[in-house]
Formats: C-alpha cells, structure tokens, sequence
C-alpha cells in the first residue's frame, strides 16, 4: 500500500498567488516524520520543511507552510507567494521512527509545479 | 566536501556490463542513502548505511545490486550485468543525525542509460 499520496500530478499558479500541495500518508507508528523536498528541472533535491508527528505547531520556512492534519494523517505545502523559481517537482515523504532506529524517507511519487507569470 | 558527490554524473552503458557508481557525502554525515528515480518518477529507495550498524538492503530490486561504504564514508553501488530497466538517475544523500528532523543532502545523482 502506497505510503505517500500525493493526488495532484500537475498545479498551475498565478505569480504572487497562494498554491496549496496536496500530501496524505499512511503510518500505523505513533512517531514519523513528515518532509518536504523540490526537484528543479536541473535534478537536484531541496530540503525544504519538516514536520515532526509530536510538534505542536505546524512548520513554517520563510514561504513554505506545512498544514499538519495530524487526525486526518494529512501534510499538505503552502507556498505563499508563488515566484517564477518555485516552478518544479515537489515530493512528499515520511520517515517512521521505530525502536530500533530509524527507516529511510518514503517518496511520494511527486507534484509538478507551474508558476505563470 | 562541502556537499554531496555523485560520480560519474553520466554513464551510458552496454546492456550485460557490470556499473560501479561512486557516492563521497558530507564529512561527518554518518547515514547514508541511495534512491533510484525512474524518468518521471518518485524516489525508490535501495539501500542505506548508518554508522557501523548492517546496512539496510531491504530495497534492492534484485542480487545484481549491491552496495558497500568503506570507512564510514565513501559508498559504491555496484549494479551486475545492467538491463535496460536499470536505467534511472541514482542519488545517493547523506544525513547528519537519522533519529532527527534533519532533511537528507542529496548529491546530483548519475544518469545511468543502458543501451
């Protein structure tokens, strides 16, 4: 089963607008953490804002808004004030933390970003 | 280094051929991970190695993957006899501390084309 969903393959924005990206994940361990990276078309990952299972708060990085959901096992991104360079591919993923150490991050298989100008 | 190094950054190879891919993470960083991203894809995990601890194997697609990190640091993934289906970009990343919120530092990955 599909850890990470992510619904939308592609999202156009307006320059200056609001985008929200949409992530649900799937975990049965009661502490994960929730990431968020942006591949540009030149391929590299950017580490963009994390979100831990037991933070009280949802994530803010300068534009970058995590919506923590926690009942509805939801992480949606809020990029406040799209700009031309936010255009590329953003990926979901979670690490569940178990006793013996942590997993690696699971992907979600990614939302294209469009900002128009 | 200051980040991540991935080499060869290309490597076109002919169907058969063993592959070695080189991964050098950032000093210190004592976790580290490869992925595989297909063309248009999300990131499959492969392998990982933590400290000294066994490395994590449980995403390798097959026994023609292995992978090894000597000294703590430098990693090689080997793939054996490629098939085309082993085309992708690989990326390997490396982290600071596992247990915590740091994100991974991804290298710029090797574009691997079986022909």
């Amino acid at each position: 089963a599909q850890k990470i969903t992510q619904t939308q393959p592609g999202m156009f924005v307006q320059e200056k607008e609001a985008v929200t990206l949409d992530c649900t994940y799937d975990t049965s361990d009661p502490s994960y953490g929730l990431f968020w990276y942006k591949q540009p078309s030149s391929g590299e990952m950017i580490f963009l804002i994390y979100q831990g299972s037991y933070d009280q708060q949802n994530a803010t990085e300068g534009r970058y808004s995590l919506n923590f959901q926690k009942a509805r096992k939801s992480a949606n991104l809020v990029i406040s004030a799209s700009q031309l360079g936010d255009s590329a591919m953003y990926f979901c993923a979670m690490r569940e933390v178990e006793w013996a150490g942590n997993t690696p991050l699971v992907f979600g298989k990614g939302t294209r970003l469009s900002v128009i100008a | 280094g200051a980040g991540v190094s991935q080499s060869p950054s290309n490597k076109v190879t002919e169907k058969g051929k063993d592959v070695e891919l080189r991964c050098d993470p950032i000093s210190g960083h004592t976790a580290l991970y490869w992925y595989r991203q297909s063309l248009g894809q999300g990131l499959e995990f492969l392998i990982y190695f933590q400290g000294n601890s066994a490395p994590d194997k449980s995403g390798l697609p097959s026994d023609r993957f292995s992978a090894e990190r000597t000294g703590g640091s430098v990693s090689t993934l080997t793939i054996q006899r490629t098939q085309q289906e082993d085309s992708a970009v690989y990326l390997c990343a490396s982290s600071l501390d596992v247990k915590g919120r740091y994100g991974y530092t991804f290298g710029s990955g090797t574009r691997l084309t079986v022909v």
